[in-house]
């Protein structure tokens, strides 16, 4: 069974510019979540995904933006790019809630 | 709001040593429990989970108990290993959501 993949592992961007992630759940999940890694923060959650309609979102600003195809997988955007932005972004697939969440090796950005 | 508190790394062990890491948590209602691990330079593994009060989960020699009178789901291992070294999340799922809300992390470095 294939786990979650997350494409590109890496990422140099400037500031202002924007930038799309890009997450493949496993087979059979319909749940994509986002995450946000960064030493000073911690991980913090960014938004979730079911049915190509986003449930839950945190509290992020609209810079920050996500959707999911009906194949469930599962895009994220960042605009505008902040060099506070640099961190592991984290893709997470689930089979419903409560459940245990399934992480992908993330998307490592860095913005100069 | 719901929140989730680790000890303070980083925890320095000798190998064979016995290793403790506390968590307690804060939440409304009943979340799932669950604890995971990150190697350097990669996502975030599952390593147990618990999902109701007095639940054990085990894996890998790794032990955690949901304990809701104290709130607590303390990591316990009776050996640990050089290839144990990683940091440690402690993390609940509320049920409604399907968040995960984590603790900032404890970092083992287990020494030969």
């Amino acid at each position: 069974k294939a786990g979650v993949t997350q494409t590109p592992r890496y990422l140099i961007k400037t500031r202002g510019q924007q930038v799309t992630l890009s997450c493949s759940p496993i087979s059979g999940h319909r749940s994509v979540s986002w995450y946000q890694q960064t030493p000073g923060q911690g991980l913090q959650f960014l938004f979730e995904y079911f049915s190509e309609t986003q449930r839950n979102k945190g509290n992020f600003p609209g810079r920050f933006s996500g959707r999911q195809f009906s194949n469930s997988r599962s895009e994220m955007n960042v605009s505008t790019l902040e060099l506070g932005d640099s961190a592991l972004y984290l893709c997470a697939s689930l089979a419903g809630f409560g459940t245990e969440a399934f992480f992908g090796q993330g998307t490592r950005l860095t913005v100069v | 709001g719901d929140s989730v508190t680790q000890m303070e790394g980083p925890v320095t062990l000798s190998e064979e040593a016995f290793l403790t890491i506390n968590c307690t948590y804060t939440a409304t209602g009943y979340p799932s429990l669950f604890w995971y691990v990150q190697y350097p330079g990669e996502g975030l593994q599952l390593l147990l989970k618990a999902t109701k009060a007095d639940d054990k989960g085990s894996n890998k020699g790794f032990e955690a108990t949901y304990r809701k009178e104290t709130t607590s789901f303390h990591l316990e291992k009776g050996s640990v290993q050089v290839s144990d070294s990683a940091v440690y999340f402690c993390a609940l799922s509320d049920r409604n959501t399907g968040k995960l809300i984590f603790g900032q992390g404890t970092t083992l470095q287990v020494k030969p």
